[in-house]
C-alpha cells in the first residue's frame, strides 16, 4: 500500500517563527489532507489539498503531485499552533475513503 | 453549526465487559468512518459505511462491529474489550464516499480499559 512519511518528526519553534513541514507519499494521490490535532485529540482540517497551493491566514500549503510531495508553511507561529500535524492521503489504487496518515509531526512552540 | 459529535467524550470499561461509542452528524454526509488512534500513533480506519453499506477494513479485528440505523447516527461496539484496544476513537464523515473530498472529524471518544 501507500506510504506516508512526514518530516520532522518533532519540532521546537520560539514564537514569532516559520516552519515548513514536509510530507512524502509513495503514490499518485487522489486526495491529500493536512490536519492539525489538537492537545484534546481532536483532527481539524487545515487544508484539502490533492494539488497546487492554498492558503488560510498565517497557514499555506502546497502540494506538487508530480513529484509526490506537499509542504505545509506556518508563518508567525503561535503557541496555539502547538500540537501534532498530520498529512493524511488516499491513493488512486487504495479503498475508497481510506485516508493513509502519516505518523505527524509534533510541533512545540514555546512563548 | 453543522458538525461531528461524538459521545461520551471520555469512556472508562473493564476488561471483557462490551461498551459502546456513538457518532452522531448534522452535515446530511452519506459516508461515516470509525478510526482507532492508539498513543503517540496515526489513526487509522477500522470500517466505514458508506449510506447503509458497511465496508470494513481487512485487518480490523472481529471484535469491533459497527451500527449505523439512520443516516445521522453511526455506532462503534467493541464486543470483548482488550487492553489493547485502549485507545481514542474517532468518526468521521464525507459527503460521497468517492474520494477526492474532505473527511471531517468529530472530537473523538478516548477509551479507557481497566
Amino acid at each position: 500500500g501507500i506510504q506516508v512519511e512526514q518530516s520532522p518528526p518533532d519540532l521546537i519553534l520560539q514564537e514569532g517563527a516559520n516552519s515548513t513541514l514536509r510530507c512524502n507519499f509513495s503514490d499518485s494521490v487522489n486526495n491529500l489532507q493536512w490536519f492539525h490535532q489538537n492537545p484534546w485529540g481532536q483532527l481539524i482540517n487545515l487544508f484539502y489539498i490533492p494539488s497546487g497551493t492554498k492558503q488560510n491566514g498565517r497557514l499555506s500549503a502546497t502540494t506538487v503531485a508530480t513529484e509526490r510531495y506537499s509542504l505545509l508553511y506556518i508563518s508567525s507561529s503561535q503557541t496555539t499552533d502547538s500540537g501534532v500535524y498530520f498529512c493524511a492521503v488516499e491513493s488512486w489504487g487504495g479503498s475508497q475513503g481510506n485516508l493513509i496518515f502519516g505518523k505527524g509531526t509534533k510541533l512545540s512552540v514555546k512563548p | 453549526d453543522a458538525m461531528v459529535i461524538q459521545n461520551p467524550r471520555y469512556q472508562v470499561t473493564q476488561f471483557g465487559k462490551p461498551v459502546t461509542l456513538s457518532c452522531s452528524q448534522t452535515l446530511n454526509h452519506n459516508v461515516m468512518y470509525w478510526y482507532q488512534q492508539k498513543s503517540s500513533q496515526a489513526p487509522k480506519l477500522l470500517f466505514h459505511y458508506y449510506d447503509k453499506d458497511f465496508n470494513n477494513e481487512a485487518d480490523t479485528p472481529d471484535n469491533f462491529q459497527s451500527r449505523r440505523p439512520n443516516t445521522s447516527f453511526c455506532f462503534l461496539d467493541i464486543r470483548s474489550p482488550g487492553l489493547g484496544d485502549a485507545a481514542m476513537y474517532l468518526c468521521a464523515t464525507s459527503r460521497e464516499g468517492m474520494g477526492q473530498e474532505t473527511q471531517y472529524f468529530g472530537p473523538g471518544t478516548r477509551l479507557l480499559v481497566l
